[in-house]
């Protein structure tokens, strides 16, 4: 069973469209990020959600948005896409609050590589 | 400054040899430290954890933090060709903000 899954694995889009990545987990978490991986493999966070509620939200342009319908799942919509939106985007999830190494524990999905033309 | 920085390498060491890895941080509020494994096309696994300064070894890998320094390392014993991957740092504050280094591309030669 996968834990953390994204739709699509790939996504091809012209400048200026609207498109969608979608995150599910079946971990039971409560919390879930989104990380954008840039082509020098830099990862760095853009959001997270505790509980259905934004907890981080890193400088990021407000063509992302971030929302999550419920705890098992966060998506992220980026309108007006541009060149430099192309990178692999990664959904994680955790479970916030629980002592210990499970609290530290994020796992990761395979990933989205979204290529912007 | 970033908050990590790690020097990302490549790496390539012959099997067998020690794979010796390093980030420096400079936020005092890191209190978690993390190594990640990344292998190609997949999303990063938890490697190693830990949250005091000292050594913590778990198989082959040792983590090292010497929070003095603002330093941490991760040790591969006997590195093996399936070590191939980027090894990444990352470092929690107390509002649960994970912050990554740029990661290490390692390749182990048979």
């Amino acid at each position: 069973d996968t834990a953390v899954s994204q739709t699509p694995k790939y996504l091809v889009t012209q400048m200026g469209n609207d498109k969608s990545i979608k995150c599910e987990q079946n971990l039971g978490h409560d919390t879930m990020y989104w990380y954008k991986q840039d082509s020098k493999k830099f990862l760095k966070i853009m959001f997270s959600y505790n509980n259905k509620e934004l907890i981080i939200n890193e400088t990021v342009p407000n063509r992302f948005s971030p929302k999550s319908p419920d705890k098992a799942h966060l998506n992220l919509h980026i309108n007006s896409l541009e060149l430099g939106d192309s990178a692999v985007y990664f959904c994680a999830s955790s479970q916030w609050g629980l002592a210990g190494r499970r609290q530290e524990t994020q796992y990761f999905g395979p990933g989205t590589r979204l290529l912007v033309l | 400054q970033k908050e990590v920085e790690q020097d990302p390498g490549p790496l390539s060491v012959p099997e067998g040899a020690i794979v010796s890895l390093n980030c420096t941080y400079s936020n005092s509020a890191f209190q978690y430290f993390m190594w990640y494994r990344q292998y190609s096309r997949k999303g990063p696994e938890l490697l190693m954890y830990t949250y005091s300064s000292g050594n913590k070894e778990d198989g082959r890998f040792t983590a090292q933090v010497d929070k003095s320094s603002k330093y941490i390392s991760l040790f591969i014993r006997d590195s093996q060709p399936s070590d191939s991957a980027t090894y990444l740092c990352a470092m929690r504050d107390g509002n649960n903000r994970l912050a990554f280094g740029k990661g290490n591309q390692v390749v182990v030669i048979p």
